[in-house]
Order: structure tokens, then sequence, then C-alpha cells
């Protein structure tokens, strides 16, 4: 079974870095897209950025643009998110998620980390 | 962006008794390649969301085949046979046709 294992969530000041990563396992990573998702508490889901296979094409919402970077080792099968410029407003739970076929079409989620923006 | 609207946003239903779930895109979600890029995903309380259908209607691996999708264009719908209680929760739809790709507000199924 695919597992996908977030972490480096936690609490940070508004205006701080922080950077997630997902280790990926019990698939080929190197082969296939991935995407961040995340969701604010009691709110649904918002399709944060993606990265093809090979790391070669990234693409961003709106509203991350210029802030965060998606990006992944494909030898050490770890997909990575580096935020800056945090606001409370990025306050949620950050799933990765694998891309099955084309770059959003997604099929496995791992379970999340929790990242929350508060002075 | 491609807005998704979900309705209806609550849903109780009987055990055992049909539910139906309907999502409109704000245009047509047929990409260029002639597919219809439409999921449906399933969250239980406190859980990551799990795919249920892909591209309007194809169940994906471990789905129960008492969960259906159809569909085209702009209007779609998930279809549960008979509700059981695991399959409390809430169900997004979802379009991956375009970037960004986009959700709907989700709609929660709860037992009466």
């Amino acid at each position: 079974q695919v597992q996908l294992l977030e972490s480096g969530g936690g609490v940070v000041h508004p205006g701080r870095s922080l950077r997630l990563s997902c280790a990926a396992s019990r698939f080929t990573f190197s082969t296939y897209h991935m995407n961040w998702v995340r969701q604010a508490p009691g709110k649904g889901l918002e399709w944060v950025a993606a990265i093809s296979y090979d790391g070669t094409k990234e693409y961003y919402a709106d509203f991350v643009k210029g802030r965060f970077t998606i990006s992944r080792d494909n030898s050490n099968n770890t997909l990575y998110l580096q935020m800056s410029s945090l606001s409370a407003e990025d306050t949620a739970v950050y799933y990765c998620a694998r891309a099955m076929v084309t770059i959003r079409q997604l099929d496995y989620w791992g379970q999340g980390t929790l990242v929350t923006v508060s002075s | 962006d491609i807005v998704m609207t979900q309705t209806p946003l609550s849903s109780p239903v009987t055990l055992g008794q049909p539910a139906s779930i309907s999502c409109r895109s704000s245009q047509s979600l047929v990409h260029s390649d002639g597919t219809t890029y439409l999921s449906w995903l399933h969250q239980r309380p406190g859980q990551p969301p799990r795919l249920l259908i892909y591209k309007i209607s194809n169940r994906f691996s471990g789905v129960p085949d008492r969960f259906s999708g159809s569909g085209a264009g702009t209007d779609f719908t998930l279809k549960i046979s008979r509700v059981e209680a695991e399959d409390v929760g809430v169900y997004f739809c979802m379009q991956a046709t375009q970037f960004p790709s986009t959700f709907g507000q989700g709609t929660r199924l709860e037992i009466k």
C-alpha cells in the first residue's frame, strides 16, 4: 500500500518560514507527479502546489506564488514544501498527495501535518 | 478559476437507504484530451481525504461498488446505493482538468 508521511509542521510566528517534508514509500516515487493540498481547521480543501515527476515543472496557487516553493529529492523519495512569509491565513493541515497519470489527478493522500501560524 | 458547487451541503440519510450528491462546475470540465477530470473524495472525521471516483465514473482501488459516479460537462453526481455506517463524513468533488485544481465546499453525510 502506498505510504506518504508528512512532517515538519508546528507553531510558527507570522512572517517566519517553515519547511514541510513528505516521505514516500511502497511505490516508485521518481515516476509520479506530486502535489500539496491544505485544509484550514473546519474548512474545505485547497490545492497549493504541484511538481512533475522529475522536478522540472512546478505549479502554484496564486495565493502562495513567491512565498512557497515545492521541490523533491527523488534519490531520497521525499517531497518538500518550503514556506516563507507565513501568515495566520496559512494555518492549515498540509497534505501531500500523489498524482495518477496526469499531474492534477490525485489518488493517494498522506495523513497531513498541521501548521499553525500564531504570535 | 473553476468554481465547484455541491448540493446539498448536508445530507441526513437512513442506513440502507440511497444517497445522492450533486456537483456543478462553473465551466466545462472536458480537457483538450477529451477526458473529464472530475473526482469524488471522502473524508472521515480526523482522517485525510480518500479517493473514491475519478474521471467521472471510475471507482478507485478498493472502493465498494455501492458508490457510483455519473455526469458530463458541468453537472456530476455521486450516488451511494445503500448507505452504511462507515460512509459518514464529508464528500468533496474535485476538478483536475486545469490548474488550479479546485474542490467543492463539501457535503456532510450523516446518519439519521
